[in-house]
């Protein structure tokens, strides 16, 4: 069975500093990951996703992360926050019937 | 459509009444999900179809929950005899053809159900 846990139900960050999200996940076969990002009264919007074609996996709006099998985890990154970047991510991992396994989420506060 | 659509964005009802949540998918999509997302809960999935495959009803929390889709497009999720807890977002969203594993699903804004 696959699951995920995202560290941390919020992070602060300054605008300009880097951001960084926590993922690990577990899974008994090799695992297809993905970000999703929820804009306050929005819907989910994929960020981007691993496929297991390159372990760094660059997405929308300035967004990466990094499959690393042997720390199990792939955390979300970007090198400077603006304040259009606050929202909720979500970490999630492909389930055996194709459904996505959900991490909490994670808020990202934005500090002027 | 250029997106999942949903209907309707806001639901209010009385416990015990019957609710019915719609979704049409992006054209052309095969795959539908539906997912639920609740404080307590976090996101949950509920129900899979895929073409005329028989559905993947694994997640679905009780009998009260069912749903359907007609045709292969818009599916229904119909909750019968509404409880407190049932009060969430039901998301649903859509994907491809191919059946792989890396088909990015598409969401839909969402059902914001509130069970008095």
């Amino acid at each position: 069975a696959q699951s995920v846990t995202q560290l941390g139900s919020h992070v602060s960050v300054s605008e300009g500093a880097l951001v960084l999200l926590r993922c690990n996940y577990s899974s008994s076969v090799p695992p297809y990951l993905f970000w999703y990002v929820q804009y306050p009264n929005q819907g989910l919007q994929l960020l981007l996703k691993y496929t297991s074609a390159a372990t760094l996996v660059k997405g929308i709006n300035g967004f990466e992360a990094e499959f690393k099998k042997s720390e199990t985890s792939f955390h979300l990154t970007k090198p400077s926050a603006h304040m259009s970047d606050a929202a909720e991510y979500f970490c999630a991992v492909r389930g055996s019937n194709y459904q996505l396994i959900w991490g909490a989420g994670t808020k990202l506060i934005i500090k002027p | 459509g250029a997106g999942v659509s949903q209907s309707p964005s806001n639901k209010v009802t009385e416990k015990g009444k019957d609710v019915e949540l719609r979704c049409d998918p992006i054209s052309g999509h095969t795959a539908l999900y539906w997912y639920r997302q609740s404080l307590g809960q976090g996101l949950e999935f509920l129900i899979y179809f895929q073409g005329n495959s028989a559905p993947d009803k694994s997640g679905l929390p009780s009998d009260r929950f069912s749903a359907e889709r007609t045709g292969g497009s818009v599916s229904t999720l119909t909750i019968q005899r509404t409880q407190q807890e049932d009060s969430a977002v039901y998301l649903c969203a859509s994907h491809g053809t191919s059946g792989s594993f890396t088909d990015t699903q598409y969401f839909g804004p969402g059902t914001r159900l509130t069970v008095l």
